[in-house]
């Protein structure tokens, strides 16, 4: 079993509608959680950086952590084309864990 | 601010043919330091990770090497590349204090013909 588990998508929305990009993770020890966005031909870019469980929101996006389910969520309003991109998600123990990615498309 | 540089940013080499690529951070000192290959679908695969000066952990044991001379300076080498070392190659460097963030160059894609 990966440590972190991510569903690749692809996934294609419209313009404007709320995306929900998940993660699950295996170890319970995990505390840092991370989200990156990366596009095409670049290096992933940090998103969204949380501690343990709870909501953080920044702009359009919100990251979700549920440790009782091991769950990891990233919440996108309003989506823009621009926020098509391959979103990563990971997570800190002793080492850093990613997921494969979710390629997302907006489509105006 | 911190800055993170990778270059060169493609490479084409030949199967056989030796490898340097070149990543350096600016703005921090002591920093960790990680190589990330990325292929398609495959997520991030961690090659080697550096604490410190001439301090190397190998990760995944292949023809690579990699070697830090400077603090803020990582190199990754190789004395012959096969086909199987194509991919998109990341630098990345986490704060010294223990920040539990990663943050990532801008990337070289490598391709071995």
């Amino acid at each position: 079993q990966k440590e972190v588990e991510q569903d690749p998508g692809p996934l294609s929305v419209p313009e404007g509608a709320i995306v929900s990009l998940n993660c699950t993770y295996s170890n319970s020890a995990f505390q840092y959680f991370m989200w990156y966005r990366q596009y095409s031909r670049k290096g992933p870019e940090l998103l969204m950086y949380t501690y343990s469980s709870g909501n953080k929101e920044d702009g359009r996006f919100t990251a979700q952590v549920d440790k009782s389910s091991k769950y990891i969520s990233l919440f996108i309003r309003d989506s823009q084309p621009s926020d098509s991109a391959t979103y990563l998600c990971a997570a800190t123990g002793n080492q850093f864990y990613f997921g494969t990615g979710t390629s997302l498309t907006v489509i105006p | 601010s911190q800055t993170i540089h990778q270059w060169p940013a493609t490479l084409v080499q030949p199967v056989g043919s030796p490898l340097s690529l070149e990543c350096t951070v600016e703005g921090t000192s002591n920093p960790n330091l990680y190589w990330y290959r990325q292929a398609a679908g495959r997520g991030l695969q961690l090659l080697f990770y550096s604490v410190g000066i001439g301090q190397i952990s190998s990760e995944v044991p292949q023809n690579l090497s990699a070697s830090r001379p400077q603090d803020r300076q990582f190199i990754l080498s190789s004395k012959k590349l096969l086909l199987s070392d194509s991919g998109f190659y990341l630098c990345a460097w986490r704060g010294a204090r223990g920040t539990d963030t990663q943050y990532f160059g801008p990337g070289t894609r490598l391709t071995v013909l």
